[in-house]
């Protein structure tokens, strides 16, 4: 069965740092993968999403994920952290290859940016 | 406009009521699911609906029933509400391949006392 583990429930960053949001997942067939970020009392938006293809996946508000297939990894990055990108970031990891089109959550990483 | 719509966005109830949770897409999409979010738990499936008149269990089924009549309502009920129900339910759509992404609405934060 797919899973996804997000290390680091919390995150802070310096406004201009890097920002490395880390997802490890298990799946027994290819899988699909997908960052989404939830803004306070609002729903999850699509951050970027990985398929097929070109491994680093670039999704908005400048933040890019790269699928590491011998790692199992999906990590999101951005180079430099805005106040705007204090937000919950939740991996998560698409079942059975999408043929139910469900999908498996990480637990989520709350991203606090410092000015 | 176009999107994913839920109501109320805030309910407050008590133990042992009724209460029917509504999500309303424009897109015509085929997939809709329910999830309910709460602290260290991100979130976890409830139903899913693959088309109408096709509902399946998601993780977290128990004490609760939908239905899908129509392609774009999936409502949710809890037949007699608990304390444990209390979370932030949040509904979502996606098209039929497993590659696109799932649309969430903006959720309903539900409080039984």
């Amino acid at each position: 069965a797919q899973s996804v583990t997000q290390l680091g429930s919390h995150v802070s960053v310096s406004e201009g740092a890097l920002v490395l949001l880390r997802c490890n997942y298990s799946s027994s067939v290819p899988p699909y993968l997908f960052w989404y970020v939830q803004y306070p009392n609002q729903g999850l938006q699509l951050l970027l999403k990985y398929t097929t293809g070109a491994t680093l996946v670039k999704g908005i508000n400048g933040f890019e994920a790269e699928f590491k297939k011998s790692e199992t990894s999906f990590h999101l990055t951005k180079p430099s952290a805005h106040m705007s990108d204090a937000a919950e970031y939740f991996c998560a990891v698409s079942d059975t290859r999408g043929a139910t089109n469900k999908l498996i959550f990480g637990t989520g990483t709350l991203l606090a940016v410092q000015p | 406009d176009a999107g994913i719509t839920q109501s109320p966005r805030y309910k407050i109830t008590e133990t042992g009521r009724q209460v029917t949770l509504m999500c309303h897409q424009t897109w015509s999409h085929s997939y809709m699911f329910w999830y309910r979010q709460d602290l260290g738990h991100g979130l976890r499936l409830i139903y899913y609906s693959a088309a109408a008149d096709i509902t399946d269990k998601g993780e977290v089924p128990d004490g609760y029933v939908v239905s899908r009549s129509k392609t774009e309502n999936f409502p949710l009920t809890l037949e007699s509400a608990t304390r444990s129900q209390t979370s932030v339910y949040f509904c979502a759509s996606s098209e039929i391949a497993g590659s696109q992404p799932q649309h969430f609405g903006d959720g309903t934060r539900l409080s039984i006392l």
